[in-house]
């Protein structure tokens, strides 16, 4: 199976634009979740959707929304861009809704670099 | 508050020895998961091993096992016969779960960096 993909793989932007990355899960996963990685805060979860569905939502202003299409496809949307978003954008797929470990294993995409100038 | 916690920031470890990563957790959830991911250089975070807070035995993958101590929310990862190629960030993390089908969201510590010398 092929894995989790994300596009853009870099970004480079400029104060008070807005950007949109996607992510591909693995075929047949139906959950997706988002993460921001920067070295002065380490892995920030972002947010969770399953079957187009926000399930889980982490600590981030209203700036950044996603979400998900009927073929578990996401897009993550980052609205007036700031200095400090810059960050690797980590996405990750389960399949999820089973409650078994092996199901709810979250696999993740290599991530796309967003630096923000 | 921080749930997980690794105290070692990186570690130097000699190629064919074993290393062990430290990792505690916070929760008073009695159902819950607890992940090991390895981050290269590259970015892309891969996982590596699973222990379920009600599994009795230690989980093992390969050369990566977990030394799990339920009572004192530990979950230390143990790699054997280290590689070059171990090299990277280790993260432990952590998935409460919420119903028989719903799990929380997946929560890291902060990372060790482990540099493995030949």
């Amino acid at each position: 199976k092929a894995g989790v993909t994300q596009t853009p793989r870099y970004l480079i932007k400029t104060r008070g634009q807005q950007v949109t990355l996607s992510c591909s899960p693995i075929s047949g996963h139906r959950s997706v979740s988002w993460y921001q990685q920067t070295p002065g805060q380490g892995l920030q979860f972002l947010f969770e959707y399953f079957s187009e569905t926000q399930r889980n939502k982490g600590n981030f202003p209203g700036r950044f929304s996603g979400r998900q299409f009927s073929n578990s496809r996401s897009e993550m949307n980052v609205s007036t861009l700031e200095l400090g978003d810059s960050a690797l954008y980590l996405c990750a797929s389960s399949y999820g809704g089973s409650g078994r470990w092996f199901e709810e294993t979250q696999y993740f995409g290599p991530g796309t670099r967003l630096l923000v100038l | 508050a921080q749930k997980i916690t690794q105290t070692q920031p990186g570690m130097f470890v000699q190629e064919k020895e074993a290393v062990t990563l430290d990792c505690t957790y916070d929760t008073s959830d009695q159902s819950y998961g607890l992940f090991w991911y390895k981050q290269p250089s590259s970015g892309e975070m891969i996982f590596l091993i699973y222990q379920g807070s009600y599994d009795e035995q230690n989980a093992t993958e390969g050369r990566y096992s977990l030394n799990f101590q339920k009572a004192r929310k530990s979950a230390n990862l143990v790699i054997s016969a280290s590689q070059l190629g171990d090299s990277a960030m280790y993260f432990c993390a952590m998935r409460e779960v919420l119903t028989t089908d719903s799990w929380g969201k997946l929560q890291f510590g902060a990372g060790t960096q482990v540099v493995v010398t030949p």
